[in-house]
């Protein structure tokens, strides 16, 4: 079945860069997602790649996508403490809607 | 604020109960999702209606059972409840359900079976 993979932690200085990795097996994969989860919220969705893409930027976010390797990154430009979360990447693929999350990237900026 | 509701927002239990989770979902959301969140499974989609019926099925066991109302509120039954239950559950909704739609998710209920 479908797996996505992700590191549990990342820590990061304030002002930095934060690139959270993911990884997953489904060559059919049409959407890749992630979410970010803050403390006694739900998920909200963060941004989303299709497969057929790249790359694509919104603001201090930057998602790349290498099909080949089956590797999706999320890069936070001048990380803030506020964006101190867990972050889950999410696919979905071939005729299904539901996603497959990763077990979740927690994110803790230092100020 | 995502629009979704879920009550209670903690529920603490013994094991062999039975319990219900609410969700209301967004205002003119046709699609309910229900997923369990562990540590050691991490987010796993439990089971999805689309108004009122059963569209698709993820690894929920049989000890629990979901419903979609009329009104498009949704209720998770969870029953003979074990230790392993214990975990967060959510609830996210989405305009349709045969293709990908956002889904905005609830802030969870956590259960606790003690």
């Amino acid at each position: 079945g479908e797996d996505v993979e992700q590191s549990l932690f990342l820590s990061v200085r304030e002002g930095d860069s934060s690139v959270i990795n993911c990884t997953y097996t489904d060559s059919s994969s049409t959407y890749l997602y992630w979410y970010k989860q803050e403390p006694g919220a739900g998920l909200q969705l963060l941004t989303y790649i299709f497969s057929n893409m790249d790359m694509k930027q919104d603001q201090r976010l930057t998602v790349l996508l290498n099909k080949k390797d089956k590797h999706l990154s999320l890069r936070i430009a001048d990380t803030q403490t506020g964006d101190s979360a867990i972050y889950f990447c999410a696919e979905i693929s071939g005729g299904s809607y539901i996603p497959t999350f990763g077990r979740g990237t927690s994110l803790i900026v230092h100020p | 604020d995502s629009g979704v509701t879920q009550t209670p927002k903690h529920l603490i239990t013994a094991t062999g109960q039975r319990v219900t989770l609410r969700c209301s979902p967004r205002s003119g959301d046709l699609s309910v999702y229900w997923y369990q969140q562990s540590l050691d499974q991490g987010l796993q989609f439990l089971i999805q209606y689309y108004n009122g019926e059963e569209r698709a099925k993820g690894n929920i066991l049989e000890r629990f059972s979901a419903q979609q109302f009329p009104d498009l509120h949704s209720e998770l039954n969870l029953s003979s409840l074990e230790l392993g239950d214990s975990a967060l559950y959510f609830c996210a909704s989405s305009v349709k359900g045969s293709s990908y739609n956002e889904q905005f998710f609830g802030p969870g209920t956590r259960l606790t079976v003690l």
